[in-house]
């Protein structure tokens, strides 16, 4: 049972703007960085965000992220149809001495 | 071209052993602390294990601690996880990742993943 709570699901028209929140605690999110990872179907995970708000080379800025106490989110603006995948936040848990992701949010562009 | 492909997923009896690896190219692998992460079919991503670049720090999740051993060769550049005692709950496909550099704990590299069945 993760400990980083996510909405199951978030849907948007192409060009719209979506946002996805990530509930944790204060050994996690309060105390480390989140990052953000894109899951396509039937592919490996990736990062799309670091560090709370930093992109990896390669990714479109269409993609954002912030922080804010025990809670963070995930932006994506101009939705296009390629960004319809499973998106996970995740961050170090101190009490747990483990990493620990969210529950998951699927996208689906309309 | 960073590289990371795992091996040794199969199906198993409940009570079984599996070893997985996981070869790497394209970077100095001693450098970089490396994990493992499972997904259960239709489910979401679970931290599984984690290993500094030296092999001598290892940390795992509550769900695995006693029954998986992660390890790493530097001399193959191949990162291990044997896995004992398996259950049905071990059933998923295991990617393993590498951490990026820097204070930021996230990954910047993964596998392709390799599955394994417990029944």
């Amino acid at each position: 049972q993760s400990v980083l709570t996510q909405p199951p699901s978030a849907s948007g028209t192409p060009g719209q703007r979506v946002t996805i929140s990530c509930s944790g605690s204060s050994s996690n999110i309060g105390s480390h960085t989140v990052n953000w990872y894109q899951q396509l179907p039937g592919t490996a995970p990736k990062a799309i965000i670091y560090g709370n708000n930093q992109r990896p080379s390669g990714v479109p800025d269409r993609f954002s992220g912030s922080k804010s106490g025990t809670s963070a989110s995930l932006a994506i603006s101009g939705l296009q149809s390629e960004d319809e995948a499973d998106y996970y936040c995740a961050a170090w848990d101190d009490s747990l001495n483990g990493y620990v992701f969210g529950t998951g949010t699927r996208v689906t562009v309309l | 071209e960073v590289q990371l492909v795992e091996s040794g997923g199969d199906l198993v009896q409940p009570g079984g052993s599996l070893r997985l690896s996981c070869a790497v190219s394209g970077f100095t692998f001693s450098s970089y602390v490396m994990s493992w992460v499972r997904q259960a079919p239709g489910k979401g991503l679970e931290w599984v294990s984690d290993i500094s670049g030296s092999g001598g720090s290892t940390n795992y999740a509550g769900s695995v601690k006693g029954r998986f051993t992660i390890s790493r060769d530097k001399s193959t550049n191949t990162l291990y996880l044997q896995m004992n005692s398996l259950g049905a709950d071990d059933t998923a496909g295991y990617y393993c990742a590498r951490r990026g550099l820097g204070q930021a704990y996230y990954f910047d590299y993964w596998g392709q993943g390799t599955l394994v069945t417990v029944s």
